[in-house]
């Protein structure tokens, strides 16, 4: 199937501080993207959706100045937590639509998942 | 609005036995259904999907069918192994739209 990466997987940050998680799908062009968190023994919360050079949108209750999106290319969204707090700490998933699925058809893929501890 | 209900867990089951996990969903239109599995730690792998009524999607000894009269498609493995255990998501698809998903059942295969 189709690949989603995401980098870091693991990052631990300094209150105040800003840190940057990046979704890349590696094999195919993903108009949308999806930013999810997920709590400890959770399902997902959708944080927000991305779209390729328009900006994202963002769900209920979710600080949009606080978790800036940016979906510059087809390939590449990225998700920044801004003057991050311990309470941010968290899994973030991100996931890529590929539409046309070489042959599976319209298909929703995830990433890896990425742990951000603030300290 | 579209929907995902799946069986609450955690279930546990001893190797080798018999797997269902229900899941069943409301939506207006036509979507495609999956099952996403999660392992401890990672993200969640695409397991099966179905995208029309009666088609049935399969892997790795997962079964699962498009019941649009029940509207389910319930989850299925004939022999489960201790490496099976994670946490198992249904969704739904409808469109250029985000998954909806079910809350998740938390699946422990014991030796």
């Amino acid at each position: 199937g189709a690949v989603v990466s995401q980098h870091p997987s693991w990052v631990i940050c300094k209150s105040g501080t800003s840190v940057k998680i990046e979704c890349r799908s590696l094999d195919f062009q993903a108009t949308t993207m999806f930013w999810y968190r997920q709590f400890p023994k959770q399902s997902l919360m959708l944080m927000a959706t991305s779209n390729e050079g328009s900006k994202a949108t963002y769900e209920q209750g979710v600080e949009k100045d606080k978790f800036l999106i940016n979906h510059a290319s087809l390939t590449l969204s990225t998700l920044t937590v801004t003057s991050a707090h311990p309470e941010d700490s968290s899994f973030y998933i991100c996931s890529a639509r590929d539409l046309w699925g070489g042959g599976t058809g319209n298909t929703i893929y995830f990433g890896e998942g990425s742990w951000l501890t603030v300290v | 609005g579209d929907s995902v209900t799946q069986m609450e867990g955690p279930v546990t089951l001893s190797e080798e036995a018999f797997l269902t996990i229900n899941c069943t969903y409301t939506a207006t239109g036509y979507p495609s259904l999956f099952w996403y599995v999660q392992y401890p730690g990672e993200g969640l792998q695409l397991l099966l999907k179905a995208t029309k009524a009666d088609d049935k999607g399969s892997n790795k000894g997962f079964e699962a069918t498009y019941r649009k009269e029940t509207t389910s498609f319930h989850l299925e493995k004939g022999s489960v192994q201790v490496s099976d255990s994670a946490v198992y998501f249904c969704a739904l698809d409808a469109g250029n739209t985000p998954l909806v998903f079910g809350k998740g059942t938390r699946l422990s295969v014991i030796a």
